[in-house]
């Protein structure tokens, strides 16, 4: 079975600092791949990146960086000088195969708060 | 543009009023699949459909279902609606890599708030 842990259920901080969101993952597939998406305040999911398994280079976008570590089942997420555009809801999610279908699990999500 | 139209995107109804929430993408994705977000609890799957004709039941199925007979669309129904169906629905569809998961992810609806009184 799969399962997505987001231990963080919110985390609040100020403008310009830096912020982690921690995503740990379960899998017996060999072959997966992880996902984060941004749920704004208007509500509607935003796809951020895509990682495969077998690719545990680091990504770098703008302000975003992500931490693929296969070695502790972990996809983190950090956000350089967070802005308050940041603040939103942040789900991590695997997608593997559970029987012979495919499916996306989606962790509980991590709300991030950004204030001035 | 390409994308997942969901209606409506606000729906209050009462207990046992049947409904229906459409799901249309115009992607010619093969794979559909509905999810509910509660506070805590994330997205869970209800239903998925790999094809036209072919749907199956995911995590919480209960008091849902769902048809694709046409590969662009696949409603939800609730034919007997209670208060715990309460939630956030999301409709969200993907284009199928031969013997791999999902790789392209999804693309979501805008969603639906539902609430059952």
């Amino acid at each position: 079975a799969q399962k997505v842990t987001q231990a963080q259920t919110e985390i609040s901080v100020v403008e310009k600092e830096d912020v982690t969101l921690d995503c740990v993952y379960e899998t017996r597939d060999t072959t997966y791949y992880l996902f984060w998406y941004k749920q704004p305040p208007s509500g509607e999911l935003v796809f951020l990146i895509r990682r495969n398994s077998f690719d545990e280079q680091n990504e770098i976008s703008g302000r975003y960086s992500w931490n693929f570590q296969k070695s502790t089942s972990s996809f983190n997420f950090t956000i350089t000088a967070s802005q308050v555009v940041d603040s939103a809801v942040y789900f991590c999610a695997l997608s593997g195969f559970t029987g012979t279908a495919s499916k996306l699990t989606f962790g509980t999500g991590t709300r991030l708060q950004v204030t001035l | 543009e390409a994308q997942v139209t969901q209606n409506p995107r606000y729906l209050i109804t009462v207990t046992g009023k049947k409904l229906t929430v459409t799901c249309s993408q115009n992607m010619n994705h093969e794979y559909m699949s509905w999810y509910r977000q509660d506070p805590g609890l994330g997205l869970r799957q209800i239903y998925y459909s790999m094809n036209v004709e072919v749907t199956d039941k995911g995590d919480v199925p209960e008091g849902y279902k769902v048809s694709r007979k046409e590969k662009r669309n696949f409603p939800l129904i609730l034919e007997s609606p209670s208060p715990n169906q309460t939630s956030l629905y999301f409709c969200a569809s993907s284009l199928l890599a031969p013997d791999r998961p999902l790789y392209y992810g999804y693309t979501f609806g805008s969603g639906t708030r539902l609430t059952v009184v």
